[in-house]
């Protein structure tokens, strides 16, 4: 079946640190990737996404690359802030049809000053 | 600009009794999900409705069920509410099942005692 898995949480840094959070997926085909984040007492929200192997997904800051061949999409910050603690979220959609996304078990990243 | 509004946002429940809680979206999107949120366990979904007229089950639907009212409109029923139940509830709306952006409500927090 189709799965994505995490690195564990949480994760505290410094600020300016650099951020690596690991995403493994399982699937058939080739699915859509994406990262959502969830800040304090909010829902989720789309971070950024990658439709095809070897895409970059980016945005305030952090970057995603579509693995094919290690079926991998860690994000990278290269200097985090205070502002960037929150849940972070791994997730795929399947190439096969009308499914919904499917998430991983998130990682809780904390950046303290 | 209310996006997905989810009612109400806490809830205190006794074991056995029953309660729904709403969910509305603004965007005209087709599809809407039912998701909870456990420490350890990311967001599982319950239920989808792929479309108007119609409902899926998810990973976790036993103890729940589910009403498309109209378009706008997709509630989750607990029948005979259990500690198990105990979680944070995202409703969410998308295009269609197979879009790749899901937009969030902010959560109802759900405790059975």
């Amino acid at each position: 079946g189709n799965s994505v898995t995490q690195m564990e949480g949480p994760v505290t840094l410094s600020e300016e640190a650099f951020l690596t959070i690991n995403c493994t997926y399982t699937a058939t085909g080739y699915p859509s990737l994406f990262w959502y984040v969830q800040y304090p007492g909010e829902g989720l929200q789309l971070l950024l996404k990658a439709t095809k192997a070897d895409d970059k997904g980016s945005n305030k800051g952090f970057e995603a690359t579509y693995r094919k061949e290690t079926t991998s999409f860690h994000l990278e910050k290269g200097s985090v802030q205070v502002s960037d603690s929150a849940v972070y979220f791994c997730a795929l959609i399947p190439n096969s049809g009308n499914t919904p996304l499917v998430f991983g078990k998130g990682t809780r990243l904390s950046v303290i000053a | 600009n209310a996006g997905v509004t989810q009612t109400p946002k806490f809830q205190v429940l006794k074991t056995g009794q029953s309660m729904t809680l709403q969910c509305a979206q603004d965007m005209n999107h087709n599809s809407m999900y039912w998701y909870r949120q456990d420490p350890g366990m990311g967001l599982r979904l319950i239920y989808y409705s792929a479309s108007e007229g119609t409902t899926d089950k998810g990973e976790v639907p036993n103890g729940y069920n589910v009403s498309r009212l109209n378009k706008r409109e997709f509630s989750l029923r607990l029948e005979s509410a259990a500690p198990s139940q105990t979680s944070v509830y995202f409703c969410a709306s998308s295009w269609s099942s197979g879009a790749n952006v899901l937009t969030f409500g902010a959560g109802s927090r759900l405790t059975v005692l």
